[in-house]
């Protein structure tokens, strides 16, 4: 079955800074990669998420890039604030009838003020 | 309205008790699935479910069951509950072509 590694497992960085999570995956056939932030006590909720027909995708201060022949893609914040604290997630999906999303194993982000 | 529901929120039980968390979703999806968030925050994949495919995580013990009544349900039911059962579970569901997954507020389990 599908793998998701994710790097780091814990992040500080300052306000204003930028932030770079990075994860693999394994299986060449996933094609949709997602990336969640769950603030504390709460669901996981979607932020972006990139096709594998597709680069770079970008939405304000949030980016995700894709290289597939690297299997590797990545989660990057700019600008950072307060706010952005929270425990991100990457994930693959395996595609068939039933879809299984494999999540990696979370960032826990710190934006210091 | 709710997207996806799960209930209860909070369930405290004692080991060996058989215990039933229930998944609504009024979003037309087409696949329902449970992860289990350890206190680690690791999301791990328990079950994905539509009318077509279940498929089980091999890692799953096998007191747990999903039971779906109908297209919008898919129900977590536990045997014998153990210690190590205590987590965090999140129900989810989406749709084919879109994928996104949409996740219910979570259920935390804890077994004394």
């Amino acid at each position: 079955g599908e793998n998701v590694e994710q790097h780091p497992s814990t992040l500080s960085v300052q306000e204003g800074d930028s932030a770079v999570i990075k994860c693999t995956y394994s299986d060449s056939a996933s094609n949709y990669f997602p990336w969640y932030k769950q603030e504390l006590g709460k669901r996981p909720q979607l932020i972006i998420d990139i096709r594998s027909n597709v680069g770079e995708k970008k939405d304000q201060r949030i980016a995700v890039t894709l290289n597939k022949t690297a299997k590797h893609f990545s989660l990057h914040i700019t600008e950072t604030q307060p706010e952005d604290s929270a425990v991100y997630f990457c994930a693959a999906l395996v595609s068939g009838s039933a879809r299984q999303l494999t999540f990696g194993s979370g960032t826990q982000l710190t934006v210091l003020p | 309205d709710t997207a996806v529901s799960q209930t209860p929120k909070y369930l405290v039980t004692q080991m060996g008790n058989d215990k039933s968390i229930k998944c609504e979703q009024n979003l037309g999806h087409d696949t329902m699935y449970w992860y289990k968030q350890d206190s680690k925050k690791f999301l791990k994949i328990m079950f994905s479910y539509n009318n077509k495919e279940l498929i089980i995580n091999e890692t799953v013990p096998n007191r747990f069951s999903p039971k779906s009544p109908d297209k919008a349900h898919l129900n977590l039911h536990i045997n014998s509950l153990e210690l190590g059962d205590s987590a965090v579970y999140f129900c989810a569901s989406s749709q084919a072509g879109l994928f996104e997954a949409f996740f219910g507020q979570g259920t935390r389990l804890t077994v004394v």
